[in-house]
C-alpha cells in the first residue's frame, strides 16, 4: 500500500501570502491529522477530519484552516502568512479513531 | 492537559552500548502510548506502541513497556547501530470515537550513534 502522501514537499512564501498544502492519506484510511513541526514549540496539533468533518481542533488561530474530501484527501490553508508560520507541517492518517496514526513526509513552508 | 516529558538531549553513544530513553506521562483517562522515530528529512515513523497497562512494544530490537504505577514508557535498545542514529518521540494519544483524538508530543531526543 502507498504510504501517505503530501504536496508540495517544499515551498517558498513572503509575508501576508496565502498557502494550501495537500495531503494523501493511505487507501481505506478515513482519518486525516495535520500537525504543526517547529525547532521551538515542537509538534502541536492543529486538527483531525474525519469523513469530511473537523472533529477536534488545535489551539491555533483562526488563519489556520482545513478540509476533508469525499475521497479522504485533505488540505489545510494558511491565510496572511507570518515569519513564525515558517515549519514543517506534516499530515498523518489512520483508519479510524482511535487509532494508530501514520505520517508523510512534511512539506517544508519557509515564510520570507 | 495531557502531556509527555522525555529526556533532553542530544544522546551520543557508540555502536553496541545499552540505549534509553526516558519517558513519562501526565493523563485523565487511559491513553495509548507510542514511539515514533524521525530521521533528517523525513517524516515521522510509528516504531512502537502500547495501549494499555503492562503492554510491551516491541520493534527493530526497541521495546518499551507501559507502566501506569509509575506513568512512564521508556525506550530501550541493548546493542545501537549507527543506521538507530535519529530523533525519538514519545507521544501518546487518548480519546474515543473521535473526541479529543489526537497525539501529544514529548519535545524529542537527538540519537548519535558512532562507529
Amino acid at each position: 500500500k502507498a504510504g501517505v502522501t503530501q504536496t508540495p514537499r517544499y515551498l517558498i512564501k513572503t509575508r501576508g501570502q496565502q498557502v494550501t498544502l495537500s495531503c494523501s492519506p493511505i487507501s481505506g484510511h478515513r482519518s486525516v491529522s495535520w500537525y504543526q513541526q517547529t525547532p521551538g514549540q515542537g509538534l502541536q496539533f492543529l486538527f483531525e477530519y474525519f469523513s469530511e468533518t473537523q472533529r477536534n481542533k488545535g489551539n491555533f488561530p483562526g488563519r489556520f484552516s482545513g478540509r476533508q474530501f469525499s475521497n479522504s484527501r485533505s488540505e489545510m490553508n494558511v491565510s496572511t502568512l507570518e515569519l513564525g508560520d515558517s515549519a514543517l507541517y506534516l499530515c498523518a492518517s489512520s483508519p479510524g479513531s482511535p487509532d494508530t496514526q501514520y505520517f508523510g513526509p512534511g512539506t517544508r513552508l519557509t515564510v520570507l | 492537559g495531557d502531556s509527555v516529558t522525555q529526556m533532553e538531549g542530544p544522546v551520543t553513544l557508540s555502536e553496541e552500548a545499552f540505549l534509553t530513553i526516558n519517558c513519562t506521562y501526565t493523563a485523565t483517562g487511559y491513553p495509548s502510548l507510542f514511539w515514533y522515530v524521525q530521521y533528517p528529512g523525513e517524516g515521522l515513523q510509528l516504531l512502537l506502541k502500547a495501549t494499555k497497562a503492562d503492554d510491551k512494544g516491541s520493534n527493530k530490537g526497541f521495546e518499551a513497556t507501559y507502566r501506569k504505577e509509575t506513568t512512564s514508557f521508556h525506550l530501550e535498545k541493548g546493542s545501537v547501530q549507527v543506521s538507530d542514529s535519529a530523533v525519538y518521540f514519545c507521544a501518546l494519544s487518548e480519546g474515543s470515537g473521535g473526541s479529543n483524538y489526537k497525539l501529544t508530543f514529548g519535545k524529542g531526543t537527538l540519537l548519535t550513534v558512532n562507529p
